[in-house]
């Protein structure tokens, strides 16, 4: 079956610009994460949505940084104004329970 | 709150040696524990887990880990390991209560040369 994709998997932006990220989790499942993975820097938690639970956004970095989750199913990462540290891969991940199934990831390179 | 360690980020070894991973995690709860592969370029995919039973957790690709509750740690091992081994692993926690998030260890690469 299809699993978690994310698009695009690829993305150069110019500093200051907006993006954003778009998840489809697996059908089914529950909660949906994102993360950020930077060079030795391991995998840094953004946000956590549960069913219809107000999201955890306790690892948004910044006030540009802002996820929605239309349904209980499609995420989107926003970052505006992009800076030059926004610049990592952003990855997404699904779950039905407690183990998590991530996407390919999408890196951003700000410019 | 929750936290992971993984005391080595880089371990070197050669191809049919034995290898262990350590992880240890910091949590005041009972904690589900889970071990994560990142090969080159790709998502996470998991390796094994812990929620419940045996402490000596089996995975795919030949590896195993135990869970040893009084040294909170939870170890990653395997009797021999291959060229296709090298990668990034990933040990995460997580609260078994209905609402919690998967905290991640800033990751172990094993260097698997011939």
């Amino acid at each position: 079956g299809a699993g978690v994709s994310q698009s695009p998997s690829n993305k150069v932006t110019e500093k200051g610009k907006d993006v954003e990220l778009r998840c489809d989790p697996i059908s089914g499942h529950t909660a949906l994460y994102w993360y950020r993975q930077s060079l030795g820097q391991g995998l840094e938690f953004l946000i956590y949505f549960q069913g219809n639970s107000a999201p955890d956004k306790s690892g948004l970095p910044s006030d540009r940084f802002s996820a929605e989750r239309t349904g209980g199913s499609v995420s989107t990462l926003t970052i505006q104004r992009t800076q030059q540290e926004d610049s990592a891969v952003y990855l997404c991940a699904s779950s039905p329970d407690r183990e998590a199934f991530f996407g390919q990831g999408t890196r951003l390179t700000v410019v | 709150a929750q936290s992971v360690t993984q005391l080595d980020s880089q371990v070197p070894v050669f191809e049919e040696a034995p290898v262990e991973l350590r992880c240890n995690y910091s949590s005041s709860v009972s904690v589900y524990l889970f071990w994560y592969v990142q090969y080159p370029n790709q998502g996470l995919q998991l390796l094994l887990k812990y929620l419940s039973g045996s402490t000596l957790v089996k995975g795919i690709n030949g590896f195993e880990a135990e869970f040893n509750k009084s040294q909170t740690s939870f170890h990653l091992r395997k009797p021999s390991v291959h060229i296709s081994d090298t990668a990034e692993y990933f040990c995460a926690v997580s609260d078994p209560s209905g609402y919690s998030t998967l905290t991640f260890g800033k990751g172990t690469m094993l260097l698997v040369s011939p």
